[in-house]
């Protein structure tokens, strides 16, 4: 299995602002995943980010809302824009096509 | 799309007792089934899985059994210990496509 870290861990923010959340592996992969979830709730699946192309959105969620980055087949990045406190949630990252391994998330509020 | 209900939503259990979680899913080509526990402040872990070709899997106090033709599949725990509590979810997956289920938030007693 991979080893998958992300920073931050938890974060508090303002209304209004944006936070970019960082994904690392240890290994190569081709694809990573970030999923949303709110609290007490089930994984959400945001959007499936290839190294080399634009990220896939799922249905609910728009690139200018979530930009996420794929610079190399290690690393990602997640930003969360012109945040409201809907947004509070945790996102996680996860790699894998068969088995997916999930980072430990990021727990996020916004006031 | 699949839809994965999951049951219980909260579980519990006296110490050294069994635990049961159910799933069922709708989409026939799904063909892979895993188990997540997230404990507080964790991300979800991989626990146990079946693929659809398999009727029971077991692994140590953990087993997985799935029923194809009824579409469920379920999660059993046996001698529960305190740190087996946790929020358990299931998923139904096709390729990288997964769907998980709702959790259940399992308690178990000392």
């Amino acid at each position: 299995s991979a080893v998958i870290s992300q920073k931050p861990s938890r974060d508090i923010c303002q209304r209004g602002t944006s936070l970019t959340i960082q994904c690392q592996v240890d290994s190569q992969v081709t694809m990573m995943f970030w999923y949303r979830q709110q609290p007490g709730q089930s994984l959400t699946l945001i959007a499936t980010a290839n190294q080399g192309s634009e990220a896939t959105y799922e249905s609910g969620f728009v690139i200018d809302k979530f930009p996420i980055s794929r610079p190399n087949l290690t690393f990602s990045t997640l930003t969360v824009s012109n945040m409201s406190p809907e947004d509070s949630s945790i996102y996680l990252c996860s790699v894998g096509v068969v088995e997916q391994f999930f980072g430990p998330g990021t727990r996020l509020t916004v006031l | 799309g699949e839809n994965v209900e999951q049951h219980p939503s909260t579980l519990s259990v006296q110490e050294g007792d069994s635990a049961v979680i159910k799933c069922t899913y709708s989409d026939s080509a799904s063909n892979y089934f895993p188990w997540y526990k997230q404990e507080l402040g964790k991300g979800p872990q991989l626990i146990i899985d079946i693929r659809s070709n398999v009727g029971e899997k077991k692994d140590q106090r953990i087993a997985v059994t799935l029923n194809k033709t009824a579409k469920h599949f379920s999660l059993h725990i046996t001698e529960t210990q305190p740190e087996d509590s946790a929020v358990y979810f299931c998923a139904a997956a096709t390729g990288n496509q997964f769907y998980f289920g709702t959790g259940t938030s399992l308690t178990v007693i000392p």
